[in-house]
């Protein structure tokens, strides 16, 4: 079947403007993660989805972030009045349970001019 | 709180020999997860190798095993006969009892011929 999908790819903008960034986790995975990886680093746990249940929004790292999931499948992640340090990729996970292996997206690379 | 400690930034071994990629963990839940993912040059984030806390018996996939010492809270990956392919880097990572996975900042392992 189809794995997750991320769109888009790459995005550049412009310090100060709005980004949305997509991801469209495995069907049938309940659990939904985002992390950021910046460049020559690992990954920073953003936000996690389980189900219905709240998500765990411990990793967000400023109030400019935020991120939803509608009908327990596709989430987007919303950056708000970007700035240069954001410029980083972003990955997209699923899994089955939040406690076995996840399964990538191919990432958004984001860049912030 | 949980961590994840990857002390080898870099690591070259011959094509054909085995390596160690080492990892350490700090975790206050009985029950947790550790995997092993690879992330090539291209970015894609690849599940290579899963223990669980309470597994006896040190997991096993081909040429990917999981040296698992839990009084030591090691999780060390051994790849035996190296390819040029396994070129990379690793990633370990820790999931416990709030589903959030916290990752190392890596290994790149560059295989000589």
């Amino acid at each position: 079947g189809a794995g997750v999908s991320q769109s888009p790819s790459n995005k550049v903008t412009e310090k100060g403007k709005d980004v949305e960034l997509r991801c469209d986790p495995i069907s049938g995975h309940t659990a939904l993660y985002w992390y950021r990886q910046s460049l020559g680093q690992g990954l920073e746990f953003l936000i996690y989805f389980q189900g219905n249940s709240a998500p765990d929004k411990s990793g967000l790292p400023s109030d400019r972030f935020s991120a939803e999931r509608t009908g327990g499948s596709v989430s987007t992640l919303t950056i708000q009045r970007t700035q240069q340090e954001d410029s980083a990729v972003y990955l997209c996970a699923s899994s089955s349970l939040g406690f076995y292996e996840q399964y990538f997206g191919p990432g958004t690379r984001l860049t912030v001019t | 709180a949980q961590k994840i400690t990857q002390t080898q930034p870099g690591m070259f071994v011959q094509e054909k020999e085995a390596v160690t990629l080492d990892c350490t963990y700090d975790t206050s839940d009985q029950s947790y997860g550790l995997f092993w993912y690879k992330q090539p040059s291209s970015g894609e984030m690849i599940f290579l190798i899963y223990q669980g806390s309470y597994d006896e018996q040190n997991a096993t996939e081909g040429r990917y095993s999981l040296n698992f010492q839990k009084a030591r809270k090691s999780a060390n990956l051994v790849i035996s006969a190296s390819q040029l392919g396994d070129s990379a880097m690793y990633f370990c990572a820790i999931s416990g009892a709030g589903n959030q996975f916290y990752f190392g900042t890596g290994t790149s392992l560059t295989v000589i011929p």
